[in-house]
C-alpha cells in the first residue's frame, strides 16, 4: 500500500518553462489537495478537489492549474514557471465524510522544485 | 488574520525534559484539529485528530489535548528521535474540505 505517490521528487526549471507535477493515491479517497511549503510560511493550499470531477481554488492559486484525471490522480501544472514558484510541493488526500467534513489528510513525500 | 498560530517556533529540550507545544485557533465551527509530525525532506505524517473540547489522545510519549481556543501537544520524557517539526491544522464548518495549517514548531531533543 503506497499511499500518496508524487513524481518527480526533484525538478529544476528555467523561468518560463512549463511542467506538470503528478500525484496518485491508492486509498480510494474522494478529496485531494495540492500544497506548497515555504520557509516561515507553512503549508498553503493551492488547489483542491473535493471529489472526482470538481476542483476549487485554495489560498494561492495564481500561476497554477490542476486536473483531477480520475479518482486516483490529481495533477498540478505550471504553465510558465517563475522564480517565486520555487518551493516544495505536497499532494495529499483525505476521505470525505457524509457529515460534511473530512478525515485526516495523508501526504506524499513532496516535489522539490527550483525555478532559475 | 491568522487562523492557526503555533508556538513556540522552535524548542530545544534535553532528553527526558518534558514540555508542551501550543496551537491556538480562531476559526468558528471547528470540525477537527489535526496534529502532524514532519521530518526533514519528508511529507507530514499524521499523529492525532481531536474533534471536541475536552478530548485527549495519546501515542507513546505524545499526548494531545483540545480546548475551545487551543490545543496542546504534550511531550513526556522526549528522546532524540522525537526531533521533528510538529504541525497543527484545523478544519472548520465554513472551510468545507479545506485544512488550514500553522507554521509549525521545530523541536530538537538533545541527548
Amino acid at each position: 500500500n503506497a499511499g500518496v505517490t508524487q513524481t518527480p521528487k526533484f525538478q529544476v526549471l528555467k523561468t518560463g518553462q512549463s511542467m506538470t507535477l503528478q500525484c496518485a493515491q491508492d486509498m480510494n479517497h474522494n478529496s485531494m489537495y495540492w500544497y506548497r511549503q515555504d520557509p516561515g510560511m507553512g503549508l498553503r493550499l493551492i488547489y483542491y478537489s473535493a471529489s472526482e470531477g470538481t476542483t476549487d481554488k485554495g489560498e494561492v492559486p495564481n500561476g497554477y492549474n490542476v486536473s483531477r484525471l480520475n479518482k486516483r490522480e490529481f495533477s498540478l501544472r505550471l504553465e510558465s514557471a517563475a522564480p517565486s514558484q520555487t518551493s516544495v510541493y505536497f499532494c495529499a488526500s483525505s476521505e470525505y465524510l457524509d457529515r460534511g467534513d473530512n478525515t485526516e489528510a495523508f501526504f506524499g513525500q513532496g516535489t522539490r522544485l527550483t525555478v532559475v | 488574520e491568522d487562523q492557526v498560530t503555533q508556538s513556540p517556533e522552535a524548542l530545544r529540550l534535553q532528553e527526558g525534559e518534558s514540555s508542551s507545544l501550543n496551537c491556538s485557533y480562531t476559526v468558528s465551527g471547528l470540525r477537527g484539529l489535526f496534529w502532524y509530525r514532519q521530518d526533514p525532506g519528508k511529507g507530514p505524517e499524521f499523529l492525532f485528530t481531536l474533534y471536541s473540547a475536552g478530548e485527549e489522545k495519546e501515542k507513546e510519549r505524545l499526548k494531545a489535548t483540545l480546548t475551545k481556543k487551543e490545543s496542546f501537544l504534550h511531550i513526556t520524557a522526549p528522546k532524540p528521535e522525537d526531533s521533528a517539526t510538529y504541525l497543527c491544522a484545523v478544519q472548520a464548518a465554513y472551510t468545507g474540505n479545506q485544512f488550514y495549517f500553522g507554521t509549525g514548531t521545530s523541536l530538537t531533543v538533545i541527548p
